[in-house]
């Protein structure tokens, strides 16, 4: 059971607008720590997407955005592409128990 | 450029104790900020981080693993070691190292990961 809730599976065809939601708590995103976003291409290591909520690495498409308020967080693609099929994980820091990085569970991106 | 590796054995037998080595380059864990974790991720299953060593030796673990593992860093050899003891089955899994660039204290993220290194547990 992941800290961080995410729906296990989104779809959307080519061109349209998905968002990808991320439920935390007060002691983890309702804490004010940041929510960052990954996505993981079969095979392959993750690629940092979003960091800081909303901000995109360079290289990035600014089809890809993010966004937090209170205890939760939401990332959203834009013109979705084929390329886009994949497995996205938001992250974020946690002060129960110990500090500590958090998951999601991971949600499986699907282009129709 | 920053780039990081995993290294370490492949199977090991359950009970046994893991070490995972983290070797990288372009960056020093001893710069202000910086840190390096270890993720996990058993197959077909989320990311699950294990520990986190910062700059000044702080380390941060799993609640549900802390007791079986250690991190350590290695400055000179630019190096940082994941020690996990007695192992299950349950710990197979492709496990990353990967880079925490300097931030704030309320942000704590990754923005270089390592290819990952599948470990087998089986007896």
């Amino acid at each position: 059971q992941s800290v961080l809730t995410q729906p296990p599976s989104v779809s959307g065809a080519p061109g349209q607008r998905i968002t990808i939601s991320c439920t935390g708590s007060s002691s983890n995103i309702g804490a004010g720590y940041e929510v960052h976003w990954y996505q993981q291409l079969p095979g392959a290591a993750p690629k940092l997407l979003i960091y800081d909520n909303n901000n995109r690495p360079s290289g990035v498409p600014d089809r890809f955005s993010g966004s937090k308020s209170g205890t939760s967080a939401s990332l959203a693609i834009s013109g979705l592409q084929a390329e886009d099929e994949a497995d996205y994980y938001c992250q974020s820091f946690d002060n129960s128990l110990s500090d500590h990085v958090v998951f999601g569970g991971g949600t499986k991106v699907t282009v129709l | 450029q920053i780039t990081l590796k995993e290294s370490g054995p492949t199977l090991v037998t359950p009970t046994q104790t893991l070490t995972l080595t983290c070797t990288f380059s372009g960056f020093s864990v001893s710069s202000s900020g910086v840190g390096v974790g270890w993720i996990r991720q058993p197959p077909g299953k989320p990311l699950e981080c294990l520990a986190l060593i910062f700059w000044d030796g702080d380390r941060r673990y799993s609640p549900s693993l802390k007791s079986r593992l250690t991190i350590t860093k290695d400055t000179s050899k630019n190096q940082v070691v994941l020690t996990m003891t007695n192992m299950d089955p349950v710990d197979t899994a492709t496990y990353f190292c990967a880079h925490r660039p300097r931030s704030n204290s309320w942000s704590y993220y990754f923005d270089y990961w390592g290819p990952g290194a599948l470990v087998t547990v089986s007896s």
